[in-house]
């Protein structure tokens, strides 16, 4: 899992209520990441940042907003306009662009009732 | 547009033999290939990449993949598997013409490895 932090390991919130999933990295990475996995769906990109202050959306971004006020930072917030937001969310980091693995962290469960 | 498939949901292998699972990919430029593995609730760990040269990839724990252009194939490899191999595994691809700024890699759906005492 690297020097990528993301907490909590599990959280559980009420339908409509917005929650905040926390990511945090020291490799001092520029780039960072959100993705969505799903049972039998690999995974799915939500939103990513190649430097402070600048963000891109994904594949499925709708219902999902994010922020990148510091490098080590990306905190994705999940709204109540998501749909299904119960899953499993992966925060990653790359050095840069083109052929730059991507490292992860240990993931969020999110669970909605 | 970029896409990969991993044509098995699940391989078993006995401990000891040879392993292999199975990727292949669409792009419209040259490929940058990647391998991850996933154990239960944990995030993704990488195992190695192709980017260019030799088509024959060396990367952690003994595995190995190798790139076939023509087939448009990178399966993963290892010659002995061991149980502690059992994980989900992800294969992932992007297109190196993709644009400056592009950071998107297309993920295959998985391919869960059991490895049988």
């Amino acid at each position: 899992d690297g020097g990528i932090t993301q907490s909590p390991k599990y959280l559980f919130r009420k339908e409509g209520q917005n929650v905040t999933l926390s990511c945090e990295q020291n490799l001092n990475h520029d780039a960072m990441y959100w993705y969505r996995q799903d049972p039998g769906q690999g995974l799915r990109l939500i939103y990513y940042s190649q430097i402070v202050n600048d963000f891109q959306k994904g594949d499925i971004a709708e219902g999902y907003s994010v922020s990148r006020e510091k490098k080590e930072s990306f905190p994705l917030t999940v709204t109540s306009a998501q749909k299904n937001p119960t899953a499993f969310y992966l925060c990653a980091s790359s050095m840069g662009t083109l052929s730059y693995e991507q490292y992860f962290g240990p993931g969020t469960r999110l669970t909605v009732t | 547009a970029q896409s990969v498939a991993q044509p098995e949901d699940q391989v078993n292998v006995a401990e000891g033999n040879p392993l292999t699972v199975k990727c292949t990919y669409s792009v419209s430029g040259n490929p940058y290939l990647f391998w991850y593995v996933q154990y239960p609730n944990r995030g993704l760990q990488f195992l190695l990449k192709y980017i260019t040269g030799d088509n024959l990839v060396k990367g952690s724990y003994g595995f190995e993949a190798e790139f076939n252009k023509s087939q448009t194939s990178f399966h993963l490899k290892k010659p002995s598997a061991l149980v502690s191999d059992s994980a989900l595994y992800f294969c992932a691809v992007r297109d190196a013409y993709s644009g400056a700024g592009s950071y998107q890699l297309t993920f295959g759906k998985g391919t869960k490895l059991s490895v049988i005492p």
